[in-house]
């Protein structure tokens, strides 16, 4: 296995128009995680799923942002109507099951939002 | 809520300097403790981690203890080398139900030759 893989790692978008990121986890993992993070700062949570079951949603994703995980593999994570305030890293990471179990990050995709 | 805080940088060393990244954190309960290092070009990769109160993570020389009467997780390495310059992040995942990690600000660490 390869790892954690993003798609795509660059999107530059007009405000207003819809974005959709693609994460492929680590084939074993059964837990995935949508993180965004800003310059100089630290990875923020937005959401994560067991299996196909979306369990943890933060409040930073609003109205604006769905994620889904169909069958339990890839994700997907859509952003629409999107503002400049969107702009960001966002990091897809997946771990096994258990307490204190290490996630594996992919590379991000960059969002630029003009 | 929970939350971590971390010494700001950015820390600038000599190579072969003591290196000393000092994280806080607040939490219910016995949360699980992470540091994390971003290498630049690269993604976040995890450095180290304890499950448990005084567990020690070690790795590459780094080393940390988990303090439970301090609330603390301070990271550390006896000699640090060029090729360590990264930013540092410290990150809990709460025992409380939920499994999302909760990550502090970053420290940069650069190494000078």
């Amino acid at each position: 296995d390869t790892g954690v893989s993003q798609d795509p790692r660059h999107k530059i978008t007009k405000r207003g128009q819809n974005v959709t990121f693609r994460c492929d986890p680590i084939s074993e993992h059964n837990r995935l995680y949508w993180y965004r993070q800003t310059l100089g700062q630290g990875p923020e949570f937005l959401t994560y799923f067991q299996n196909e079951a979306q369990l943890e949603k933060s409040r930073l994703l609003s109205d604006r942002f769905s994620a889904e995980r169909p069958k339990g593999s890839f994700s997907t994570l859509e952003i629409q109507r999107t503002e400049q305030g969107d702009s960001a890293m966002y990091l897809c990471a997946s771990s096994a099951l258990g307490s204190g179990a290490e996630q594996y990050f992919g590379p991000g995709t960059r969002l630029t939002v003009t | 809520g929970d939350s971590v805080t971390q010494m700001e940088g950015p820390v600038t060393l000599s190579e072969e300097a003591f290196l000393t990244i000092n994280c806080t954190y607040t939490a219910t309960g016995y949360p699980s403790l992470f540091w994390y290092v971003q290498y630049p070009g690269e993604g976040l990769q995890l450095l180290l981690k304890a499950t448990k109160a005084d567990d020690k993570g070690s790795n590459k020389g780094f080393e940390a203890t988990y303090r439970k009467e301090t609330t603390s997780f301070h990271l550390e390495k006896g000699s640090v080398q060029v090729s360590d310059s990264a930013v540092y992040f410290c990150a809990l995942t709460p025992n409380t139900g939920g499994f999302k990690t909760i990550f502090g600000a970053g420290t940069r660490l650069f190494v000078k030759a």
